[in-house]
C-alpha cells in the first residue's frame, strides 16, 4: 500500500465546533506532516512528526492541535477555528524526517470550510 | 532561511514545443531539490528530484549551484503535461531537527493543440 489516506474529504464546521482530521499510511514511514494549502497557493508546512514525536511546529495557532497516536496515524484536532482557516489540509509521510532527500507522499487532502 | 522562486504563474505552450519551467532557490547549506506535480483532480506527487538525476515522463532538471537554479525541461510538450508544477527545496541531512520542505509558488503549465 503506497497511499496516504485522509478523512473526511470535506468538512464544514462552525467557529464553536470541535472536529478532527485523520491521516493514515501503511508504508512504514516514520515521518508525518501536516500542510495547509489556500486556493492558488503552495502548501505551507504546519507540523512535522518524527518517530511519533512532534519535531516541528511552524508557529501554528493553538486552535490546531496535532496528535500522532502511532506510527501509521496522524490526527489534527480543530477547535474554535476562524473563517480564514478555511483551506485544503494535506497530510504527507516520508521514510525519515531527518533526511531531506526522501520523497514525501501526499494524501488527497481534506477541504475545510469554517462558517 | 530557505526560499524557492518560480517567476511564472502560467506557462502556455503548444503541443510539441519545448518546455522550460524556471526555479531559483536561496539556501546557505546543501539543498535537496524536487519538482512536484499536481494534475487536475489528483494529489500532489513527486515528479523528480535532483539526487536521482533521472528523466521522468520526458522531463529533466539539472541542479546549477552557481546559478542556484533547478529548471525543469522537456523537449516536446504533450497535452497530458498540463498541470501545476511546484519546485521544492529541503535541507539535507539533519541530525538535530527534522527537514523542512519549502515550495515555490508554482507554475501552471498549459499545453494547447
Amino acid at each position: 500500500d503506497t497511499e496516504v489516506t485522509q478523512t473526511p474529504k470535506h468538512l464544514v464546521m462552525g467557529m464553536t465546533n470541535k472536529k478532527s482530521l485523520k491521516c493514515e499510511q501503511h508504508m512504514g514511514h516514520r515521518a508525518m506532516y501536516w500542510y495547509k494549502q489556500k486556493a492558488k497557493k503552495p502548501p505551507e508546512l504546519m507540523f512535522v512528526y518524527s518517530y511519533e514525536k512532534l519535531s516541528i511546529n511552524e508557529s501554528v495557532p493553538s486552535r490546531f492541535s496535532p496528535e500522532c497516536p502511532n506510527s501509521s496515524l496522524l490526527n489534527l484536532h480543530l477547535h474554535a477555528l476562524q473563517p480564514e482557516d478555511s483551506a485544503l489540509y494535506l497530510c504527507a509521510s516520508s521514510q525519515d524526517a531527518h533526511r531531506g532527500a526522501y520523497e514525501q507522499y501526499f494524501g488527497p487532502g481534506t477541504r475545510l470550510t469554517v462558517t | 532561511a530557505q526560499r524557492v522562486t518560480q517567476p511564472e504563474k502560467l506557462l502556455s505552450v503548444f503541443k510539441g514545443a519545448p518546455v522550460e519551467l524556471k526555479c531559483n532557490y536561496s539556501y546557505s547549506g546543501s539543498p535537496e531539490l524536487f519538482w512536484y506535480v499536481q494534475y487536475s483532480r489528483q494529489r500532489l506527487q513527486l515528479l523528480l528530484r535532483h539526487i536521482s538525476r533521472e528523466s521522468i515522463k520526458g522531463f529533466t532538471a539539472d541542479l546549477n549551484k552557481g546559478e542556484t537554479s533547478f529548471h525543469l525541461k522537456k523537449p516536446f510538450a504533450q497535452e497530458e503535461d498540463s498541470a501545476m508544477y511546484y519546485c521544492a527545496l529541503s535541507d539535507g541531512l539533519n541530525t538535530g531537527t527534522a527537514s523542512k520542505l519549502t515550495f515555490g509558488t508554482g507554475t501552471r503549465l498549459q499545453v494547447t493543440l
